[in-house]
């Protein structure tokens, strides 16, 4: 069976330390990949998505970038971090499955820039 | 861009009714997913619907389509105090690059009282 995984689980950083949060998948081969970030009480709004070893897209400008170093593997990170990054990071993962992609969640990073 | 909008955005009902919640959307679709967030984890996908259904169950489940009005419904039939959580539509779209992704809601935020 399938699993995602992220971590860390929650993170304290300091305005302009630099972050990376992990998130792998087990279980199933390219992957489409996806980061989300989601403001407390919100909806989620979709930060990069990869459909390949690496090949990332953006979909809003920001201060964050993705890498996905191998099939199963992708990274969220950031040189600088500012106040307005903190939330919740989620990771997630579809199969291309005839235009219906269901897409499986990871448990997520609460970040929080002091 | 902002394509499900969930209806209302918090509901709060006594333990055993039942519980609906509405999705409207803006664009022609192939399915509607609906997924579950409790505090602070991950999205559970909980079913999708293609768009020449009109109707789909599962357990305690049952979800609408209308294609026509561009909307959806989520009824959880006899609640229970664990159905408390964040409910939230997605509906697939298409990245720059043609890649299919999914956009989400702001969700409705659901509260059983025991």
């Amino acid at each position: 069976s399938q699993t995602i995984h992220q971590w860390p689980a929650t993170l304290v950083q300091p305005v302009g330390s630099p972050l990376s949060l992990e998130c792998t998948v087990e279980g199933t081969s390219n992957p489409n990949l996806y980061w989300y970030r989601q403001a407390a009480g919100r909806g989620l709004q979709l930060l990069f998505y990869s459909v390949g070893i690496g090949q990332i897209s953006s979909e809003v400008p920001q201060n964050l970038s993705a890498s996905r170093p191998q099939d199963r593997q992708f990274i969220l990170s950031s040189k600088k971090l500012l106040l307005s990054d903190s939330g919740f990071y989620l990771c997630a993962w579809s199969a291309e499955a005839g235009g219906h992609n269901e897409q499986f969640f990871g448990p997520g990073t609460r970040l929080t820039v002091l | 861009s902002q394509q499900g909008e969930e209806d209302p955005q918090a509901l709060s009902i006594q333990e055993g009714e039942n519980a609906t919640m509405n999705c409207s959307y803006k664009t022609s679709i192939n399915n509607l997913q609906w997924y579950r967030q409790n505090s602070g984890r991950g999205l559970v996908h909980l079913i999708l619907i293609r768009s020449n259904e009109r109707e789909k169950h599962s357990g305690r489940l049952r979800v609408t389509l209308d294609t026509s009005k561009k909307s959806s419904s989520l009824l959880i039939t006899a609640s229970r105090a664990a159905d408390t959580a964040s409910y939230f539509c997605a509906t697939p779209s298409y990245t720059l690059q043609g890649a299919q992704k999914l956009v989400f809601g702001q969700g409705t935020r659901l509260t059983i009282n025991p």
